[in-house]
């Protein structure tokens, strides 16, 4: 089926640097995508969430870029920091599910920050 | 004010069992949804519950149950466990029933042995 995908399993960062995470995703039938951040032992994070009648979105330190032509979501950090260190997943609500909030996810990739 | 929460945090079961999930929304959120996380992967959607109804289904078997109580909160039953519904066991919040952002509890951990 469909699915979110994810280009790097795990991207390493120095402390202060900019990181900058991507998804392509395969399914063109989407509206909206998130980006959620999940630390070991805990739940997946909101952080930020984009609709697909926009281009980019920002929020604090964080930027997401989705560009529909070629169907691929980033996720720009601005000066990483140590608290960064996480799995950030990207996720799609594909407008075929009808009213009901179906997030399909990626695999994830893994945000390594060292100092 | 307190996000979503789930109970218990940790649960060890045998094959055959049966397992109940437990969860609490945002208060005033409307919307539950359960997903499954299998160790290194992400969360895969499993039910949404809205009002009370079942408003979306992933590709689980008939062995997964959930409801939804007035008070908007839900379980998730599991039937005949298996090795296999070992997992990361999420709940998420939402608003409304469309495409709302979704707020995730922090999950539980069920080992099936």
């Amino acid at each position: 089926g469909e699915s979110v995908g994810l280009h790097l399993p795990t991207l390493s960062v120095q402390e202060g640097d900019n990181s900058i995470i991507n998804c392509a995703y395969s399914n063109s039938a989407s509206d909206y995508f998130i980006w959620y951040k999940q630390e070991s032992g805990k739940g997946p994070q909101f952080i930020i969430d984009i609709r697909s009648n926009m281009d980019k979105r920002q929020g604090q330190r964080v930027t997401v870029l989705l560009n529909k032509t070629v169907k691929h979501l980033s996720l720009q950090i601005a000066a990483t920091q140590p608290g960064d260190s996480a799995v950030y997943f990207c996720a799609e609500n594909p407008l075929n599910t009808g009213t009901a909030s179906k997030l399909t996810f990626g695999t994830g990739t893994r945000l390594q920050v060292t100092l | 004010d307190a996000g979503v929460t789930q109970s218990p945090t940790h649960l060890i079961k045998t094959r055959g069992q049966q397992v109940t999930l437990r969860c609490s929304p945002i208060s005033g959120h409307k919307s539950v949804s359960w997903y499954q996380q299998v160790l290194g992967q992400g969360p895969q959607f499993i039910f949404q519950y809205y009002e009370k109804e079942e408003r979306g289904r992933g590709n689980f078997p008939d062995r997964f149950s959930a409801r939804q109580f007035p008070n908007y909160s839900s379980e998730l039953n599991v039937n005949a466990l298996l090795l296999g519904d070992s997992a990361l066991y999420l709940c998420a919040s939402s608003l409304f029933r469309g495409t709302d952002t979704q707020y995730f509890g922090p999950g539980t951990r069920l080992t099936v042995l």
